[in-house]
């Protein structure tokens, strides 16, 4: 079974980097398959970041593209995020998941507040 | 990008109602690329299904997906008291991939 955990500081202040990591288990991230983010603001719905392949190929929203990185330690199976100059509308639960273009495995979820 | 509207926004139902859910694109969602998720509070989501019918791996079969173009529905034959939840649909025909603002469904 696939399983996804997020992990990372739940507050962050405004203008700073947000980073988070998603540890990967019951499968080798290197065996394939993009891995991705998504976020979900309070109240809102829910807004794909961005995601990676095991070789490091990415592909981002072209909404946050300027702010993310995505990054893939396959040593580690896990791979993370950042995203710079965080104001409060950063403000979410930062998922992360297996990206066969739908979403078939995803972690819990991790709230990450930006306020000072 | 494709905008996804989901209605209503709210359904209020019995366990053992019939629910129908409704997404619809901006734009022609290419193949058929739309899935499905509900997320429950506190939960990961969870795919219900892909290529706008297909279910996923253990989904009951009382989850139902049809449509195309830019009209899709979520149908649930007969609602379970553990089917009470939000659902998601979202599009991956044309990045980025993008999600609707969910339908919750409600115990009435």
């Amino acid at each position: 079974q696939v399983q996804l955990q997020e992990s990372g500081p739940g507050l962050v202040k405004p203008s700073e980097t947000l980073s988070l990591t998603c540890a990967v288990s019951g499968y080798s991230i290197s065996s394939g398959y993009y891995w991705g983010w998504i976020r979900q603001p309070p109240g809102k719905g829910l807004e794909w970041i961005g995601s990676i392949y095991h070789s490091g190929s990415t592909y981002y929203n072209p909404s946050l593209k300027s702010r993310v990185t995505i990054s893939v330690d396959t040593s580690k199976n896990q791979f993370s995020l950042k995203l710079s100059s965080v104001t409060a509308a950063d403000t979410a639960v930062y998922c992360c998941a297996r990206d066969v273009s739908y979403f078939d495995y995803w972690g819990q979820g991790t709230l990450v507040t930006v306020s000072s | 990008e494709i905008v996804l509207t989901q209605s209503p926004g709210t359904l209020s139902l019995s366990p053992g109602e019939r629910a129908t859910l409704s997404c619809r694109a901006s734009q022609s969602v290419s193949s058929s690329y739309l899935a499905w998720y509900q997320k429950k509070t506190g939960q990961a989501p969870r795919l219900l299904i892909y290529g706008a019918s297909s279910r996923a791996t253990g989904i009951p079969d009382r989850f139902s997906g049809s449509g195309s173009g830019t009209d899709f529905t979520l149908t649930i034959s007969r609602l379970e008291p553990e089917d009470f939840a939000v659902y998601y649909c979202q599009q991956y025909g044309s990045s980025p991939w993008t999600f609707g603002q969910g339908t919750k469904v409600e115990i009435k």
